[in-house]
């Protein structure tokens, strides 16, 4: 059975950091490209940035870009995503995936 | 970055069948693009409904089947059941970044 299961979440000020872990399992891990994907409260997904299956590549939505950074461990089968500089904005459920198969997410609150 | 355009709400009885449009502000969609379909109900993760435009995966009903048409990606429902009243997200990927659109409110009533 596939399961992806995101951690790391919770409430952090504006400004500070956070890192999310998606730790997967029932599939071979380091063939899939791997995603995340966020979804602020009673808002539609927005996707955040992907990386490629050995990690050698990544890419990130616009408004991410020099503030986030996915990563990814094959030899553990997870995957990361480093948010720096955080904004009230930022505040959202945030899903990793394989845009096949989805967690269950995970809530980050930005706020003072 | 691209625009990527959904209806925002559609309604269809039960039974019906009911189209939903994906259009992008760069110009016709293509398989090049990529597109996906995506179910949300409330209070759930997405859920993948089809990959690639036309890929259904082994949890999706043969009632949804995925197309392009007149320069846009479509999802097709045929056969309408009340437990496909959900959020519908598609996205488009454009040289490797990713666009959803603003999501379909659908309605079975």
């Amino acid at each position: 059975e596939v399961q992806l299961v995101e951690s790391g979440g919770g409430l952090v000020q504006p400004g500070g950091s956070l890192r999310l872990s998606c730790a997967a399992s029932g599939f071979t891990f380091n063939t899939y490209w791997m995603h995340w994907v966020r979804q602020a409260p009673g808002k539609g997904l927005v996707w955040v940035s992907r990386i490629k299956s050995d990690g050698s590549t990544t890419i990130y939505a616009d408004s991410m870009k020099g503030r986030f950074t996915i990563s990814r461990d094959n030899a553990k089968n997870t995957l990361y995503l480093q948010m720096n500089s955080l904004r009230v904005e930022d505040t959202a459920v945030y899903y990793c995936g394989t845009f096949y198969y989805w967690g269950q997410g995970v809530l980050v609150t930005v706020s003072s | 970055q691209a625009v990527v355009t959904q209806e925002p709400s559609l309604t269809v009885s039960p039974g019906g069948t009911v189209t939903l449009t994906c259009g992008s502000s760069t110009g016709a969609v293509t398989s090049g693009h990529y597109p996906y379909w995506f179910q949300q109900r409330p209070g759930q993760a997405p859920r993948t409904l089809i990959s690639d435009t036309t890929n259904k995966h082994s949890w999706t009903p043969a009632r949804f089947s995925g197309s392009l048409l007149g320069g846009k990606a479509v999802l097709t429902l045929s056969g309408a059941q009340p437990e496909d009243e959900a959020e519908y997200y598609c996205s488009l990927s454009y040289s490797g970044a990713v666009v959803f659109g603003g999501g379909t409110r659908l309605t079975v009533l």
